[in-house]
């Protein structure tokens, strides 16, 4: 089956410092990979997705993610943390060949400590 | 663009009773509507996957019979809980799909969270 880790439960960072959370997926199948964001007692928001092209994907409200295929990863970056970007993270990908069934990691708590 | 809305926010009823959710895509037709549930701090488990005008093909585990799921038309999907009892009690999301692209995006819901008392 196609799935997507992502190995840490929380990170924390300070505010203005550059933040990554980090997520790898298993080899099969064309890695459609996305990333979303939960903030408390809401749905999910799309941030951004790699589908094909470019490596380097640019999201929302700031966010971008790198594609590498040599380390199977799509880490979410961004250059400088707010406050406000504390929340959840999740990172995601279609389950199977022809279907758009998204696979979610387990989540990443993100904590910007002011 | 691409708003999924839900419907209650919030609800809490006593054991036994039926709860119904609705989840309406707002500016796009989804033809393909995704319901999951999530517990607290853990991440999202997908219920069933409903299309419009055909039965949902449901998860393992998931009884079908106790949450129903109706796709009428292209921009509504409701979830019955019936005969809810308090294990029922979650946070329940849905999803809509612009399906039938490659790189279909879901979009998902603000969420419901049932209480059973």
């Amino acid at each position: 089956a196609q799935s997507v880790a992502q190995p840490e439960d929380q990170v924390n960072v300070a505010e203005g410092n550059p933040l990554t959370v980090k997520c790898t997926y298993s080899v099969s199948g064309n890695p459609y990979l996305f990333w979303y964001v939960q903030y408390p007692n809401r749905g999910l928001q799309f941030l951004l997705k790699y589908i094909t092209g470019d490596n380097l994907v640019k999201g929302s409200y700031g966010f971008e993610a790198e594609f590498n295929k040599s380390q199977t990863s799509f880490h979410l970056k961004k250059p400088s943390a707010l406050v406000s970007d504390s929340a959840l993270y999740f990172c995601a990908r279609y389950s199977g060949a022809g279907s758009y069934q998204l696979t979610f990691g387990k989540g990443t708590k993100l904590s910007v400590i002011p | 663009g691409a708003v999924v809305s839900q419907h209650p926010s919030r609800v809490i009823c006593k054991s036994g009773t039926s709860v119904k959710i609705e989840c309406r895509s707002l500016d796009f037709q989804a033809t393909t509507m995704f319901w999951y549930r999530q517990f607290p701090k853990q991440s999202l488990m997908l219920m069933a996957t409903s299309n419009e005008g055909s039965k949902a093909t449901y998860e393992q585990g998931v009884e079908k019979d106790k949450f129903l799921i109706n796709h009428a038309s292209l921009t509504l999907s409701t979830l019955t809980v019936t005969s809810a009892h308090p294990e029922d009690s979650s946070f329940y999301i849905c999803s809509a799909s612009l399906a039938g692209l490659a790189g279909g995006t879901q979009y998902f819901g603000p969420g419901t969270r049932l209480t059973v008392l």
